[in-house]
């Protein structure tokens, strides 16, 4: 099975700052990557699919690239709305295997 | 709008079945496959499995973790797609979450979730 890596497991970032974390598989295989938003006691919310293409309604501020086997989660300009943890999950085959989480603090 | 309502959850001993129901609403369900997942107290994401369409034969796949104890159906007529969970197990405790599948991305991509059931084994 493919397993997925995030980085980093948390990080403490201010109201404005540029966040990027990253997601690193053990092997290809394409562009099947989907990144997901959790805020405590929530339930997971899809922000992006296929690498890069933003789930409709989530702020354009949220951006994802990557391809084969390393993906990046880019929040641009981060919101008080945005600390939560962020999960990245590929789908193309069973099992769909989701990152460890990376948990977005206030500094 | 898409809704999703997870119910069954509880209380049960190890060695025990329980059998969870995932509600759909706003969406035609017959249309799309369906992800159960599960999340540990204080852990990260898990797909359980998935039952895919009855036009797509309503085949299902599970987690290594579940295979042989947990069984995924559905019922069209009434939108309501069950986790039939036996032979429960301390690690099975965990908030349960049902995920649609999506019709033009890929069964496995869950673009909307549930609010989740919380499954607890002990005894």
């Amino acid at each position: 099975d493919i397993q997925m890596t995030q980085s980093p497991s948390s990080l403490s970032a201010s109201v404005g700052d540029r966040v990027t974390i990253t997601c690193r598989a053990s092997q290809g295989f394409g562009d099947y990557l989907a990144w997901y938003q959790q805020k405590p006691g929530t339930r997971p919310k899809l922000l992006i699919y296929a690498a890069s293409t933003l789930q409709s309604g989530v702020p354009s501020r949220f951006s994802g690239s990557g391809s084969g086997t390393d993906f990046t989660l880019t929040i641009s300009g981060l919101q008080p709305e945005d600390f939560a943890t962020y999960y990245c999950q590929k789908y193309n085959s069973v099992p769909p295997t989701f990152g460890g989480g990376t948990k977005v603090e206030i500094k | 709008e898409v809704q999703l309502v997870e119910s069954g959850g509880g209380l049960v001993q190890p060695g025990r079945s329980l059998r969870l129901s995932c509600t759909a609403s706003g969406f035609t369900f017959g249309d799309h496959a369906m992800s159960w997942f599960r999340q540990a107290p204080g852990k990260g994401l898990e797909w359980v499995g998935f039952i895919r369409s009855t036009d797509y034969g309503g085949t299902t796949k599970y987690a290594a973790s579940v295979k042989g104890r947990f069984t995924i159906s559905r019922d069209d007529s009434k939108s309501i797609a069950y986790l039939q969970m036996d032979s429960l197990e301390t690690e099975d405790t965990a908030l349960y979450y049902c995920g649609r599948g999506s019709i033009w991305f890929g069964d496995l991509l869950a673009d909307y979730w549930g609010q989740g059931t919380l499954v607890t084994v002990s005894s």
